[in-house]
């Protein structure tokens, strides 16, 4: 079955520094990757998304993500972060062949202090 | 104003009561889902739907039930069977890529509480 594992829960940080969650997933096929984020308050939204191409893909506020093929992993990234980053933090993962089947890990939720 | 209304809020049941949360899309989106999201879970599949009259059961269905009659509407119901009803639910809608999900986009969920 497939699955997606965050390494990381809970994550603090100080404003400036720089930031990286794991994102690792289980399946062997073409896959579509995302990262939702949620703010304190507000509806759960799409961060940035990769299907195909450049495996370096570029998201809204700053963050990145890399795909490495040959590791399953999805990292998202931000070189410095600010108070508003503070939100909890999704990747998600869905398997060409299984249709609209997408499947969440279980969230990291990040805290910046100002 | 475009996008996904969840009503209610919050919901409060007695144990043995089946509810229904309701979900209405006006993006046009052809397809709908419905999450529950649990503290350190993340978000779990209870039922999907690609089109009009057709549902699918996610990972978690047991206990509940879902119907899709409008293109607008995917209402989830949470039946007595449901052993641990509790929990915050999230309903979303993509539009169609061809065979595959593109971005969900989501309402602000309900938060049910069974007494």
């Amino acid at each position: 079955a497939q699955s997606v594992s965050q390494h990381n829960h809970h994550v603090i940080l100080s404003e400036a520094a720089s930031l990286e969650l794991g994102c690792n997933y289980s399946y062997g096929g073409t896959v579509n990757l995302f990262w939702y984020v949620q703010y304190p308050g507000q509806h759960l939204q799409l961060l940035l998304k990769y299907f195909s191409g450049d495996p370096l893909v570029k998201g809204i506020k700053g963050f990145e993500a890399e795909f490495i093929k040959s590791k399953f992993s999805f990292n998202l990234r931000k070189p410095s972060v600010q108070w508003s980053d503070t939100a909890e933090y999704f990747c998600a993962v869905n398997a060409r062949t299984g249709g609209f089947k997408t499947i969440f890990g279980a969230g990291t939720r990040l805290f910046v202090k100002a | 104003d475009g996008g996904i209304t969840q009503s209610p809020k919050y919901l409060f049941r007695k144990e043995g009561q089946n509810v229904t949360l309701s979900c209405e899309q006006n993006l046009n989106h052809d397809a709908m889902y419905w999450y529950r999201q649990d503290p350190g879970q993340g978000l779990r599949l209870i039922y999907y739907s690609q089109i009009v009259n057709d549902f699918q059961k996610g990972d978690i269905a047991e206990g509940y039930s879902v119907s899709r009659e409008k293109k607008e509407s995917f209402p989830l119901t949470v039946t007595s069977a449901q052993k641990n009803p509790t929990a915050f639910y999230l309903c979303a809608s993509s539009i169609q890529s061809g065979r595959i999900a593109d971005t969900q986009y989501f309402g602000p969920g309900t938060r049910l509480t069974v007494l």
